[in-house]
């Protein structure tokens, strides 16, 4: 089977890094990419990663690694407005689509 | 550009009725997708469509119909609605087959009674 695995619940307070980690089992992998929704609202892409890796988008950065069928997303300088669900998604064939993972509910306090 | 778009945003049915899930975009996008959404499950695939033409099944296709009329619309048929299928419905449409992003319409909110 395939599956995506990642926290359901993190908490953080404004400022601070957070990591979330997703881990999968695919039959196959073209890339992991990491989703932002918030509350009732569309998912937004934030990153992808095809090769190992470190990718930097401002204060978010995705990571990946291949040999160990591991991602994780990390966000510095936590903001309210952060506060959202964070999704990891494999495509697991080229021209197919995502297997989503069940999404991280980032809760940030003041 | 209006990118992905959705009608109607929210829809009660009763159990039994039909209606068609609309979705466009406007980017000449190639690849169309059907994602369902309900609590804790994050979003599954119920069909796609590669290209203008193709249609193909995803995770959960079962009760649901699919037509990808043209380059922008692909539309999403319940024919006989079951309280199972009370799910927000997302839209999403990618350049390419295997690119990168994603993006998502507004999402249509289902309630079958």
């Amino acid at each position: 089977g395939q599956s995506l695995e990642q926290p359901s619940e993190v908490t953080a307070v404004e400022g601070a890094i957070v990591q979330i980690n997703c881990t999968y089992q695919t039959s196959g992998f073209y890339g992991l990419s990491w989703y932002q929704q918030h509350d009732g609202g569309a998912p937004t892409f934030l990153s992808y990663n095809a090769l190992d890796g470190l990718e930097e988008t401002g204060r978010f950065s995705s990571f990946l690694s291949r040999s160990d069928s591991y991602g994780y997303l990390l966000l510095q300088e936590l903001q309210m407005k952060d506060s959202a669900s964070y999704f990891c998604a494999v495509a697991n064939q080229a021209g197919t689509a995502l297997i989503f993972g069940k999404g991280t509910t980032l809760s940030v306090s003041s | 550009n209006a990118g992905v778009t959705q009608t109607p945003k929210f829809q009660v049915l009763k159990t039994g009725q039909s209606m068609t899930l609309q979705c466009a975009q406007d980017m000449n996008h190639n690849s169309m997708y059907w994602y369902r959404q309900d609590p804790g499950m994050g979003l599954r695939l119920i069909y796609y469509s590669a290209s203008e033409g193709t249609t193909d099944k995803g995770e959960v296709p079962n009760g649901y119909n699919v037509s990808r009329l043209n380059k922008r619309e692909f539309s999403l048929r319940l024919e006989s609605a079951a309280p199972s299928q009370t799910s927000v419905y997302f839209c999403a449409s990618i350049e390419a087959s295997g690119g990168n992003e994603q993006f998502f319409g507004p999402g249509t909110r289902l309630t079958v009674l």
